[in-house]
């Protein structure tokens, strides 16, 4: 298994819902990222795990949590968050050495209403 | 500090002509250095890399990356380009410390149009 799947694909929230979107990778990686990319820019790295632990936070506001489960599985909670929020959120895993590169998610895209 | 420019905001070219997008790069450290695609509301995928071993990268799709320690380069080539090429294109880098570094360093991304 070579893939990173991500659910759902397309979510539509209110200002004061909660949801939470999902990552899940069966390549042994040991490190997983949340990236949130808007339109016609480049991804910018919200979240970093490695080996289970929030390794990197950088500076996202609170209404964004994230969850390391296991080593498979990674979360984004979100709770009221601001139509400015929506985007495309990726996910992504890697080997502890990114010589490999990442392997991204194919994504959901957010919207808040 | 690393950074990285891709030297073209838009590239459009004719279908079955050569493919050229430009990026230089600066990093204090040996590079790694990788090319993704990004085809419309998708995710990102991974075109080729570069880790210190030839200096020609062959990827994915007919697509290869030359490395230049001397321009500073990692330009990204295809002979002939097919429709199902037009996407955004990025150019990403990140550092051969040694140690753990969890951060890929993005280009801004050349959008690549092929017209038929």
């Amino acid at each position: 298994d070579t893939e990173v799947t991500q659910t759902p694909k397309h979510l539509v929230m209110g200002m004061t819902n909660k949801k939470s979107l999902k990552c899940e990778q069966h390549m042994g990686h040991r490190a997983m990222y949340w990236y949130k990319q808007k339109a016609k820019k480049p991804p910018e790295l919200m979240f970093v795990y490695s080996y289970e632990k929030l390794s990197i936070n950088e500076s996202v506001p609170s209404r964004f949590s994230p969850e390391c489960p296991n080593s498979s599985l990674l979360n984004l909670h979100l709770h009221a968050l601001q139509p400015e929020d929506s985007a495309l959120y990726l996910c992504a895993s890697s080997q502890t050495s990114l010589n490999y590169g990442y392997t991204f998610g194919s994504g959901t895209r957010l919207t808040v209403v | 500090a690393q950074s990285v420019t891709q030297l073209d905001s838009h590239v459009s070219v004719s279908e079955g002509t050569p493919v050229l997008l430009r990026c230089n790069y600066s990093s204090s450290y040996s590079p790694s250095l990788f090319w993704y695609v990004q085809h419309p509301n998708k995710g990102l995928q991974l075109l080729l890399k570069y880790t210190s071993a030839a200096t020609l990268v062959k990827g994915i799709n007919g697509f290869e990356a030359e490395f230049k320690k001397s321009e500073t380069s990692f330009h990204l080539t295809k002979p002939s380009a097919h429709m199902s090429d037009a996407a955004e294109y990025f150019c990403v880098v990140t550092l051969n410390s040694g140690g753990s570094n969890y951060k890929l360093t993005f280009g801004k991304g050349t959008l690549l149009t092929v017209n038929p």
